[in-house]
């Protein structure tokens, strides 16, 4: 089973909401990754996290918060956003954080900002 | 510097037709990896195909085959007799860097479009 799981799998939120994207694997994989995608662009990388420590943040405004409560779950906290944030958000796993490892996506969060 | 070029951004083909979709990467590493996505409307990243560096085997799965040609840097992909449901965009991906951590360098991507 390679299966990653997203909710919501749409979201519409004002700039002064808090909102948060959720994301699972079951797949026993220890490095999981949030990505956001513009319409007609490849995906961007905005976190890494191996062993639920983060190990990557490319340079992502503060407006975005991720956490890692364990080994399956990934959670991206939203305050905040601007317009421009609107986009699809993908979340993605892999067995390690190694070249070897395929990350497998889930279907992503479509998010718009108001 | 790890960069994937796709240069086609649109492929339009009519249905049962052949279609090869390019991809040349570039990296300084000697281990890397290559990987073909397929984005369907739907958004999701499916994955096709992984290879590494040291593998220039061509592969078949089904109606699906990769060229890996490390000579001329290239990984492309041809579909065979197209279906309608192959209709996606399809991402290249070079694994590399080991120094940063082995990200995920896509290529901008490939519309494919097949006409039925």
């Amino acid at each position: 089973d390679t299966e990653v799981t997203q909710t919501p799998k749409h979201l519409v939120m004002g700039m002064t909401n808090k909102k948060s994207l959720k994301c699972e694997q079951h797949m026993g994989h220890r490095a999981m990754y949030w990505y956001k995608q513009k319409a007609k662009k490849p995906p961007e990388l905005m976190f890494v996290y191996s062993y639920e420590k983060l190990s990557i943040n490319e340079s992502v405004p503060s407006r975005f918060s991720p956490e890692c409560p364990n080994s399956s779950l990934l959670n991206l906290h939203l305050h905040a956003l601007q317009p421009e944030d609107s986009a699809l958000y993908l979340c993605a796993s892999s067995y390690g954080q190694g070249g070897t490892d395929t990350q497998y996506f889930g279907p992503g969060t479509r998010l718009t900002v108001l | 510097a790890q960069k994937v070029t796709q240069a086609q951004t649109e492929i339009s083909v009519v249905e049962k037709e052949d279609v090869t979709l390019d991809c040349v990467y570039e990296t300084r590493d000697t281990t890397y990896y290559l990987f073909w996505y397929k984005q369907p409307p739907s958004g999701e990243l499916v994955f096709l195909i992984r290879r590494n560096s040291f593998d220039e085997q061509n592969e078949i799965s089904g109606r699906y085959s990769w060229n890996f040609q490390k000579s001329t840097s290239s990984f492309n992909f041809t579909i065979t007799a197209s279906q309608v449901v192959d209709s996606a965009v399809y991402f290249c991906a070079l694994s590399a860097g080991s120094d940063t951590g082995n990200q995920f360098y896509f290529g901008t991507g490939t519309s494919l479009t097949v006409i039925p």
